[in-house]
């Protein structure tokens, strides 16, 4: 069973910014199946990103996934207050769908 | 747009059950019965949980390993929707509960819409 971590817990930047968030596979995972999702209080979660760096319909080129193997990266550029949030990375296995803590970003 | 929509109790008493629908709304457009649709759960301040689906071309529900023997879903191809049922439901069920579609494209595999959630409080 494949068990994600994100790291780092927090991350509190400034618009403007830009923010690296981390997601670590305890083992090695097809890319393809590697999703980014954010989450806001009181909305509907919203898939950012699929097969690792595929932007999903309408999302902004300010938002970027990369990575493969067992090591994942979501990169939020030009940092906007709107991207407050948790992001959560997601791997889409054959019977089961783990989830990632998630990381929360903060704007000052 | 909200395209999916959960409805259901949102106080249940420990040991009853529980019984979620999520439907689509009308300006989706979307059919619910002839997708699979996952759902998931949240506890604000730990991270998303899955629960469990029932896939596109059948009725088949499969239940998450820690919930299996409590959890069944299932399609009401009457009513449209996707029914979630939980049994003898604890004080750590309570959470917030999405239901998402089930998305497949090509090699690719994600949850592409998603409801608002509901949310659900166990306690008597």
């Amino acid at each position: 069973e494949v068990v994600l971590t994100q790291s780092p817990g927090t991350l509190s930047l400034s618009p403007g910014e830009t923010g690296s968030l981390s997601c670590r596979a305890s083992q090695y995972v097809n890319g393809w199946l590697l999703n980014w999702y954010q989450l806001k209080p009181g909305q509907a979660p919203r898939l950012l990103i699929y097969g690792a760096s595929v932007r999903a319909t309408g999302i902004p080129d300010r938002f970027r996934g990369s990575g493969s193997g067992s090591d994942f990266t979501l990169t939020i550029s030009r940092l906007e207050p709107e991207d407050s949030a948790v992001y959560s990375c997601q791997f889409y296995g054959t019977s089961s769908f783990a989830f990632g803590p998630g990381t929360k970003v903060e704007i000052k | 747009q909200v395209y999916l929509v959960e409805s259901g109790e949102n106080l249940v008493q420990p040991g009853r059950s529980l019984r979620l629908s999520c439907a689509a709304s009308v300006v989706s457009g979307i059919n619910l019965v002839s997708h699979g649709v996952q759902w998931v759960r949240h506890v604000p301040g730990k991270g998303l949980e899955w629960v469990g689906l029932v896939w596109s071309l059948d009725n088949r529900g499969h239940c998450a390993e820690s919930l299996r023997g409590r959890c069944t879903i299932f399609k009401d191809y009457n009513e449209r929707t996707v029914v979630l049922e939980l049994n003898n439901v604890r004080d750590e069920d309570t959470a917030i509960y999405y239901c998402a579609r089930d998305m497949w494209a090509g090699d690719f595999r994600y949850f592409d819409v998603w409801g608002r959630g509901t949310l659900v409080t166990v306690s008597t």
